[in-house]
């Protein structure tokens, strides 16, 4: 069992509509990432957090330490949305991140 | 401010042979990440240099291997290249060690 599992793996969604990609984890973390990497392979940093919520424009990323899960949702999705989506998690001790698989998502006009 | 750079954008190898990625990271940034991203296996954690020392290593073989330079920037060599080295290589940089890690656009390797 991976230590990062991301659901769903693929989702496609029409313009508008609202989003949420979800992330487990099953080690202690001192701060989750998430990131989106668009075709091509450039990776954006889009939020770090280690409590509670954070949002920027239309992307709200949320995590519940006792639960060991994290959300990213998109409101009012858009085309320029698509990407894949990655949850990354640091490790307590070690810094290193350990990353899920990845959501790809694509936003239909 | 500039970001995370990167080069060579694309290195064609052949096997056997080594390759060297470089990667300058944010001014100020001290600590560097390296990362590699294979086909299918999703990213993995290669390496972690931090005020010119190896801080951290993932599982990958002593044939990966880089350094730090006085200038926080690093490389990352791949020596006796295999077949499934193949793979897009990132680099990203910190302020500190729990600081955000902001990404480079990558390396993309391909060994034939």
């Amino acid at each position: 069992k991976n230590e990062v599992e991301q659901s769903p793996q693929n989702l496609t969604a029409q313009e508008g509509e609202f989003i949420t990609i979800n992330c487990s984890y099953s080690v202690g973390i001192s701060a989750l990432h998430w990131l989106q990497q668009h075709p091509g392979g450039g990776i954006v940093s889009l939020f770090m957090l280690s409590s509670g919520k954070k949002k920027h424009g239309r992307l709200i990323a949320t995590i519940n330490i006792q639960e060991k899960h994290s959300s990213l949702h998109i409101t009012a999705s858009h085309p320029r949305d698509s990407a894949v989506y990655i949850c990354a998690v640091r490790g307590g001790s070690n810094y290193k991140l350990t990353f899920g698989k990845g959501t790809l998502l694509t936003v239909n006009p | 401010e500039a970001g995370v750079t990167q080069s060579p954008t694309h290195l064609i190898k052949t096997r056997g042979q080594q390759a060297t990625l470089r990667c300058s990271p944010i001014s100020g940034h001290t600590s560097v990440y390296w990362y590699q991203q294979a086909l299918g296996l999703g990213l993995q954690f290669l390496l972690w240099y931090d005020e010119g020392e190896e801080r951290n290593r993932g599982n990958f073989p002593p044939r990966f291997s880089g350094r730090q330079f006085p200038n926080y920037s690093s490389e990352l060599n791949v020596n006796a290249l295999e077949l499934e080295d193949s793979a897009l290589y990132l680099c990203a940089s910190s302020f500190g060690t729990v600081d955000e890690q902001y990404f480079g656009p990558g390396t993309r390797l391909t060994v034939t």
